[in-house]
């Protein structure tokens, strides 16, 4: 069974500060895809950037990047020029790319702190 | 157009009780799954559905059903609740059953069990 672990509980940064949330994953699959996903306070699960594994290019969005390292089983988020709004919980996720998967798995979660 | 949205909200149930939750997809999107969310667990899948059919299955006791209907909506029920059911429940919308399509998330329905 796939594990993802990530190692930071909390996390804080300065306002405009860039900030690294870390994860690793344990697979034995080659075809999967990487998430990650914001749980604000309202609860609801917001996606924030996606990677598939085949793919070597780090996935991008505006503020958002990653970096992937596949013989590492690594994917940590950066989050560039942090906001008031980036506060929340950020988990990791790994979907396999193959059938019989259950589903998402997740990390247990980063509280990230954006201090004013 | 409209996000997932979970009924109802909050639940307080009795140990011994059963419960069903519901979640209305998005429009058009035909995959549903769910996850619990426990501060010991962590976000656990349930199940996934797909064209009323259940697709994958997580490591949950059969206490724990689901069932979606033609037009995707999906309900999700739990017999004899167990204090340990108290959680928060995630629905998850997708387009399809691709493992790359995004999941879209309901707000959650916050379960206890006294």
């Amino acid at each position: 069974a796939q594990t993802v672990t990530q190692s930071q509980p909390e996390m804080s940064v300065q306002e405009a500060e860039t900030v690294t949330l870390s994860c690793t994953y344990d697979t034995s699959e080659s075809d999967y895809y990487l998430f990650w996903y914001k749980q604000p306070p309202s609860r609801q699960m917001i996606l924030v950037i996606r990677q598939e594994a085949y793919k070597q290019q780090n996935a991008t969005e505006n503020r958002f990047s990653v970096n992937f390292q596949k013989a590492a089983k690594s994917f940590s988020l950066k989050i560039s020029d942090s906001q008031l709004g980036d506060a929340a919980m950020y988990f990791c996720a790994y979907r396999s790319g193959g059938g019989g998967a259950d589903g998402l798995t997740f990390g247990k979660g980063t509280h990230l702190i954006i201090q004013p | 157009k409209a996000g997932v949205t979970q009924t109802p909200r909050y639940l307080i149930k009795t140990r011994g009780q059963q419960v069903t939750l519901s979640c209305s997809p998005i429009s058009g999107h035909r995959s549903v799954s769910w996850y619990q969310q426990t501060p010991g667990q962590g976000l656990q899948f349930l199940f996934e559905y797909f064209s009323e059919t259940q697709r994958n299955k997580g490591n949950f006791p059969g206490r724990f059903s689901g069932r979606q209907f033609s037009n995707s909506r999906s309900e999700m029920n739990v017999s004899t609740l167990e204090l340990g059911d108290s959680a928060l429940y995630l629905c998850a919308s997708s387009i399809s059953q691709g493992r790359r399509a995004e999941a879209f998330f309901g707000q959650g329905t916050r379960l206890t069990v006294v």
